[in-house]
């Protein structure tokens, strides 16, 4: 059975900081990866996906994510923070018949001002 | 599109109550997931259904638990009788399936369920 690995529970950045969220998965194929995002009381939004192809993905609101086979790892960047990030984000990889998806524990982003 | 539309945004009920929530999902999506958050088990998924079938319900935590999906623009969670560890947020999420990958799946906003 496949499962998802966020190592870190909360992670506090400043406004303009460059910002890793980082992500491991046990999955014995080739795994189709997500990141979501969640803010408070609102449900979840992709922010990008790995199906195939070119390692580096980039999303949506500037963030990007880099699917390493060798580290079984598909940690999410973002250059420059801004305060509208913070939020609650999910990493996820997706098997079976329907992709239904396995879900990380979250990692809870704060941003300074 | 208006997206995956779960009702209520909120319930509160008594322990020993029905309680069911109800997901419209997205036109044309022929996969319908039904997931759990609680601060203790993060997200879980609950059932799964293809095509309006039910797939996988062995995340289903108990008997009391029910889901049905009698077409494919509408899916029922029921709960009977609800208990206080009920309490959660309940997501409806859809996604199409098949050809040439599928899109990813999308969330609704959540039913916000408090059993006292």
């Amino acid at each position: 059975a496949q499962s998802v690995t966020q190592p870190d529970i909360h992670i506090t950045v400043s406004e303009g900081a460059s910002l890793e969220l980082r992500c491991n998965y046990s999955y014995g194929a080739t795994p189709y990866l997500f990141w979501y995002v969640q803010s408070p009381g609102q449900g979840l939004q992709l922010l990008l996906k790995y199906f195939s192809g070119d390692t580096l993905v980039q999303g949506i609101k500037g963030f990007e994510a880099e699917f390493k086979r060798s580290q079984s790892s598909f940690n999410l960047r973002k250059p420059s923070v801004h305060w509208s990030d913070a939020a609650e984000y999910f990493c996820a990889v997706g098997a079976g018949s329907a992709r239904q998806l396995t879900f990380g524990s979250g990692t809870q982003l704060t941003v300074l001002p | 599109d208006a997206g995956v539309i779960q009702s209520p945004r909120h319930e509160v009920t008594e322990m020993g109550q029905e309680v069911t929530l109800r997901c419209k999902p997205i036109s044309g999506h022929n996969s319908l997931f039904w997931y759990r958050q609680t601060m203790m088990r993060g997200l879980e998924l609950l059932i799964y259904f293809n095509n309006n079938v039910p797939i996988d319900d062995s995340g289903m935590p108990e008997d009391r638990f029910s889901a049905k999906m009698p077409n494919a623009s509408f899916s029922t969670l029921k709960i009977q009788p609800s208990e206080p560890r009920d309490s959660a947020v309940y997501f409806c999420a859809s996604r199409r399936s098949g050809g040439t990958g599928g899109t990813e799946a999308f969330f609704g906003q959540g039913t916000r369920l408090t059993v006292v």
